[in-house]
């Protein structure tokens, strides 16, 4: 693995079912982020982890749920998938540098369609 | 809300033109940084110029920040075809939780 790496590459969802979007990486960053990207409004952040075993809230969490048990993987799971969850999903990691943003490293993305 | 809005939109150019492409955003900022986006592809990060800092290179690439007007440039210079992506900006607030995403500039340079 070099980087970071999100499954599936993309997924048809029926609305009502479960879905976990894997996300893991191999340069031992302590901060991982979900973002979702919709035509037109650029990235939208999820959730994000500043280090393993803490979470927190982005813009738009609602109707998703993430974990952080270890450094190396960051799953993001939608319980109960409804179609305004169509999106391409993006995982990113980076040093978690508190209010020095630092530069991010993003997967491939995940694209998700929710009938 | 977006913190970082790009303009234009889209821009269409030939090779071996500059391209520029603004950002501007509304609050105080640490950083700001620019990605590139290839089609069906992840971010990739190009270049961070901090708050204290005016203008930046990177090879082809050249940043520009004014604090004073919360705006900042990225300029490609000898566009290639290979050029063609999306390209956004990101700040990093006081405040925030991570990174702010503009809405992205489509770079079409055409051979």
């Amino acid at each position: 693995i070099a980087g970071i790496t999100q499954a599936p590459t993309s997924q048809i969802l029926a609305a009502g079912r479960r879905m976990t979007l894997r996300c893991t990486q191999d340069m031992r960053h302590n901060a991982m982020y979900w973002y979702r990207q919709d035509l037109g409004l650029g990235l939208r952040l999820i959730h994000y982890s500043n280090t393993a075993g803490t979470t927190g809230k982005g813009e738009v969490p609602d109707g998703y749920s993430v974990s952080r048990a270890n450094t190396d993987d960051f799953p993001l799971t939608l319980a109960s998938a409804v179609p305004s969850q169509t999106s391409v999903y993006f995982c990113a990691s980076s040093e978690f540098g508190g209010e020095a943003y630092n530069e991010q490293f993003f997967g491939p993305g995940t694209r998700l369609t929710v009938l | 809300s977006q913190q970082g809005e790009e303009d234009p939109q889209a821009l269409s150019i030939q090779e071996g033109e500059n391209a520029t492409m603004n950002c501007s955003y509304k609050t105080s900022i640490n950083n700001l940084q620019w990605y590139r986006q290839n089609s069906g592809r992840g971010l990739v990060h190009l270049i961070l110029i901090r708050s204290n800092e005016r203008e930046k290179h990177s090879g082809r690439l050249r940043v520009t920040l004014d604090t004073s007007k919360k705006s900042s440039s990225l300029l490609i210079t000898a566009s290639r075809a290979a050029d063609t992506a999306s390209y956004f900006c990101a700040t990093g607030n006081t405040g925030r939780r991570a990174l702010t995403f503009g809405s992205g500039t489509r770079l079409q340079v055409q051979p």
